[in-house]
């Protein structure tokens, strides 16, 4: 059984970092790209970040790119996402995201497993 | 970046009722469409996927359709426990992008 397991969010202050860990099993973890995806209270869905199963590629959005890094170690089966100069509008839960398939290289981006999310809070 | 519309924001239908709920892009993405549930309190989960493919698990109560620009998800016949929030999501061009979802309610 395919599990995602996200730990590390908080209260934090802006300006301030935080780490997000995301503990997978039940699949072959190095063999596919996994994605974090974010949910500010109330709110919509919004696409975060994407690694590939080596880490040699990763993807951002343009309101995390410069300050946030994703990053895996396919040893201990854990994604990563590294989170600095956090500002009130990174207020979200935080979900850790596995794609439906990566096939030689190819994946299909459509999220057939999530974790059940861990909440960062950005406040003074 | 490709904006998904979703229309209507809400939907309020009696069990046994069709629902249609449509997502619009702002281009192209030719079958690169999914479609998630999200329930109160719980994460999302995959309904749809490449616009048309039933996931794992999935009623045959839902179904999706179209291509290009216009895509809709159809609950052919509403349960109760079909209350939630429905989003879709593109991935032909980065950076991936949400709708802003479809509230469904049960009247």
């Amino acid at each position: 059984e395919v599990q995602l397991l996200e730990s590390g969010g908080g209260l934090v202050q802006p300006g301030g970092s935080l780490r997000l860990s995301c503990a997978a099993s039940g699949f072959t973890f190095s063999s596919y790209a996994m994605s974090w995806v974010r949910q500010a209270p109330g709110k919509g869905l919004e696409w975060v970040s994407a690694i590939s199963g080596n880490g040699g590629s990763t993807y951002y959005a343009d309101s995390v790119k410069g300050r946030f890094t994703i990053s895996r170690d396919n040893s201990k089966n854990t994604l990563y996402l590294q989170m600095n100069s956090l500002r009130a509008e990174d207020t979200a839960v935080y979900y850790c995201a596995k794609p439906l398939y990566d096939t030689s290289g190819y994946v299909n981006y459509d999220f057939d497993y999530w974790g059940q999310g861990t909440l960062v809070t950005v406040s003074s | 970046e490709i904006v998904l519309t979703q229309s209507p924001a809400t939907l309020s239908l009696s069990p046994g009722e069709r629902a249609t709920l449509s997502c619009r892009a702002s281009q192209s993405i030719s079958s690169y469409l999914a479609w998630y549930q999200q329930k109160p309190g719980q994460a999302p989960r995959l309904l749809i996927y490449d616009a048309s493919n039933r996931a794992t698990g999935v009623p045959a109560r839902f179904s999706g359709s179209g291509s290009g620009t216009d895509f809709t998800l159809t609950i052919s016949s509403l349960e109760p426990e079909d209350l939630a929030v429905y989003y879709c999501q593109q991935r032909s061009n980065w950076p991936l992008t949400f709708g802003g979802g479809t509230k469904v309610e049960i009247k």
